[in-house]
């Protein structure tokens, strides 16, 4: 079973801030997602890497697929009270599943 | 609204008891999955049917047990509870049972073992 390493685990900062969130593994991976959980509901899918070095930018947030594919990062700009959840990184599939870090539980204060 | 709808949202039982969680997916999504959530532990993997079929397992308890019907709703059966079986327990669906695709989770069922 794959590891995905998540960090920060907590982190609460003010609005307007930016923030980095990292996702890592000693594995290679085909593919890595990133999905958002707010409380009471189930994770929804922010965006899906699957090219060594790939970036993609959705609104505010930058996510970034590692040139070996280990690793992912996802920064935010200008954060805002509603960017408040659980971050999440999936990767893998096939016989094992699709396996989920802990995440970072990010709270952006007013 | 994801598509995925699960029943019961809360429930309570006791230690011992027997507990069957249901899970509808997204109109022609083929693929069902169940995860185990708690503070702890995160989300884990417990098993995937893809169009009735075992696809693939994580760490499922023996006590645990999950089918897909020909309607591809899924149940999720949970057996001899013990405290430490108290969880969210989401169900999600995708169009395929590729590596890449897109889960739809439901809102999850809340277990309370006591």
């Amino acid at each position: 079973t794959q590891l995905l390493e998540q960090s920060p685990q907590f982190l609460s900062i003010q609005e307007g801030e930016n923030l980095t969130v990292y996702c890592n593994s000693s594995s290679v991976f085909s593919s890595l997602q990133w999905y958002r959980q707010e409380p009471g509901e189930g994770p929804v899918l922010l965006v899906t890497v699957v090219t060594g070095g790939e970036v993609k930018k959705l609104k505010r947030l930058t996510f970034q697929f590692g040139d070996a594919r280990k690793d992912s990062s996802l920064h935010i700009t200008a954060a805002q009270t509603g960017d408040t959840g659980l971050y999440l990184c999936a990767a893998g599939g096939g016989a094992d599943g699709l396996t989920f870090g802990k995440g970072t539980h990010l709270i952006i204060q007013p | 609204d994801s598509g995925v709808t699960q029943t019961p949202k809360h429930l309570i039982t006791a230690t011992g008891q027997r507990v069957t969680l249901r899970c509808s997916p997204r109109s022609g999504d083929l693929s069902v999955y169940w995860y185990q959530q708690s503070l702890d532990q995160g989300l884990q993997f417990l098993i995937q049917y893809y169009n009735g079929e075992e696809r693939a397992k994580g760490n499922i308890l023996e006590r645990f047990s999950a089918q897909q019907f020909p309607d591809l709703h899924s149940e999720l059966n949970l057996s001899s509870l013990e405290l430490g079986d108290s969880a969210l327990y989401f169900c999600a669906s995708s169009r395929s049972g590729g590596r890449t695709g897109e889960l739809f989770f439901g809102e999850g069922s809340r277990l309370t073992v006591l």
